[in-house]
């Protein structure tokens, strides 16, 4: 399953709200999971099957979608949310990921 | 606190070995799947392998069948990741992930440790 993110770069400012979608080739239900990376650092899960937090990630992120389409929107950047962020799906092996979205500052 | 702290990684020439290991704690390491990830220098993450808690099924990405094992010692709480006949698209940091439950997804991660295959 070959999983696509949009876009694949975005510029932001601090408190604005931002969307990034990622795209399944075929339907993975609800089985899409995303994950932050700062420079340097190992992956941080954020959300589970498409829309579940993942205890101890601030409620600003949030996601939705199931079949092929899925979005993670964080309400309001904060200084933090300016790195890299990779969709998963879980649906079959081998499992896949997203090429990622980074997010930087305007 | 959930800890996986891998080692083992070095600068190897292709078509060498290599082992990797993974050392789990603050968890019951034998209630659940576990995984590799791995991540080329400037990359996306690529899945490597599964293994389930007793050992008894294993999945593999396509690109390293034949050529890398996953394997598990519960007593020890240690993850291995054997790396055979290495080539150069091997160049990554590989990091240990633990999955939670029946999900497929993973919830914890170790620091990653780098292999570079070169000559």
């Amino acid at each position: 399953i070959q999983m696509t993110q949009s876009p694949s770069s975005l510029s932001a400012s601090v408190g604005d709200r931002v969307t990034i979608t990622c795209r399944a080739s075929q339907s993975i239900r609800t089985y899409l999971n995303w994950y932050q990376q700062g420079p340097g650092k190992a992956p941080k899960l954020l959300i589970h099957a498409a829309s579940n937090l993942q205890s101890g990630v601030p409620s600003r992120f949030s996601g939705s979608g199931s079949g092929t389409d899925f979005t993670l929107t964080i309400s309001s950047l904060q200084p933090e949310d300016f790195t890299t962020y990779f969709c998963q799906q879980g649906y079959s092996v081998p499992f896949t990921f997203g090429p990622g979205t980074k997010v930087d500052i305007k | 606190e959930v800890q996986l702290v891998e080692s083992g990684g070095d600068l190897i020439q292709p078509g060498g070995s290599l082992r990797l290991s993974c050392a789990a704690s603050g968890f019951t390491f034998s209630s659940h799947w576990m995984s590799w990830v791995r991540q080329a220098p400037g990359k996306g993450l690529e899945w490597v392998a599964n293994i389930k808690q007793d050992g008894s099924e294993k999945y593999y990405v396509d690109s390293v069948k034949g050529r890398f094992t996953i394997s598990r010692d519960n007593a020890k709480n240690l993850l291995f990741l054997q790396m055979n006949t290495l080539r150069a698209e091997d160049t990554a940091v590989y990091y240990c992930t633990r999955i939670p439950g029946i999900e497929d997804f993973f919830d914890y991660w170790g620091q990653g440790t780098l292999v570079t295959v070169s000559s």
